[in-house]
């Protein structure tokens, strides 16, 4: 079955500067990559995705991209802000539809 | 997108008792999950919610622990049996919506067997 990959586990970045989150799948039939945010004491929240018909994908100050021959996507976050503290957590949803998630990254956005 | 509405919560339960977590959708959507997250981990797939027949386990969970129903397109539940310390997770319903929408999640169930 897929099997994701994602690192760093925990990442610290300075106010303002970026932030970049990787992942790796396993299952060259996954077709679609989303990524959530959970906050503490809240459930995911999709921030965005991406699909394998596409390389990148842009929504403000985030944005993924895809590379389909490695297996890799990942997460890019520019002038990052106090709020984007949380957890992070890519995803790919697998040839049976379901969901598998990577094991998260904590991002700490230092002051 | 759709709001997931979950209840309880949070509870605090005694070792070998059961509860029933109830999952709303304010919407129709095609397909309901519940998830477990443990303290500080990812979310794991416990099961996908079928309506009108048996839901779909996967491996590590089974039916007489984690029975679960989906009477119509919109509701689901999910009861943790015979309740012991290790169940003690967050449980998280989400859904995709009509049209090969993403997949959104509720705010948990915080659970903890004492």
């Amino acid at each position: 079955g897929e099997n994701v990959e994602q690192h760093p586990s925990t990442l610290s970045v300075q106010e303002g500067d970026s932030a970049v989150i990787k992942c790796t799948y396993s299952d060259s039939a996954s077709n679609y990559f989303p990524w959530y945010k959970q906050e503490l004491g809240k459930g995911p929240q999709l921030i965005i995705d991406i699909r394998s018909n596409v390389g990148e994908k842009k929504d403000q100050r985030i944005a993924v991209t895809l590379n389909k021959t490695a297996k890799h996507f990942s997460l890019h976050i520019t002038e990052t802000q106090p709020e984007d503290s949380a957890v992070y957590f890519c995803a790919a949803r697998s040839r049976d539809d379901k969901i598998i998630f990577g094991k998260g990254t904590r991002l700490h956005i230092l002051p | 997108s759709a709001v997931i509405s979950q209840k309880p919560s949070r509870d605090i339960c005694q070792r070998g008792t059961s509860l029933t977590i109830q999952c709303q959708v304010d919407s129709q959507v095609t397909m309901m999950f519940w998830y477990r997250q443990q303290p500080g981990q990812s979310l794991t797939l416990i099961a996908t919610a079928n309506q009108g027949s048996e839901a779909t386990y996967e491996s590590g969970f089974v039916i007489d622990k984690f029975p679960i129903s989906r009477p119509n397109l919109t509701f689901s539940t999910l009861t943790v049996s015979n309740m012991s310390p290790e169940d003690s997770s967050i449980y998280l319903c989400s859904a995709t919506g009509v049209g090969n929408q993403p997949q959104h999640f509720g705010d948990g169930t915080r659970l903890s067997i004492l």
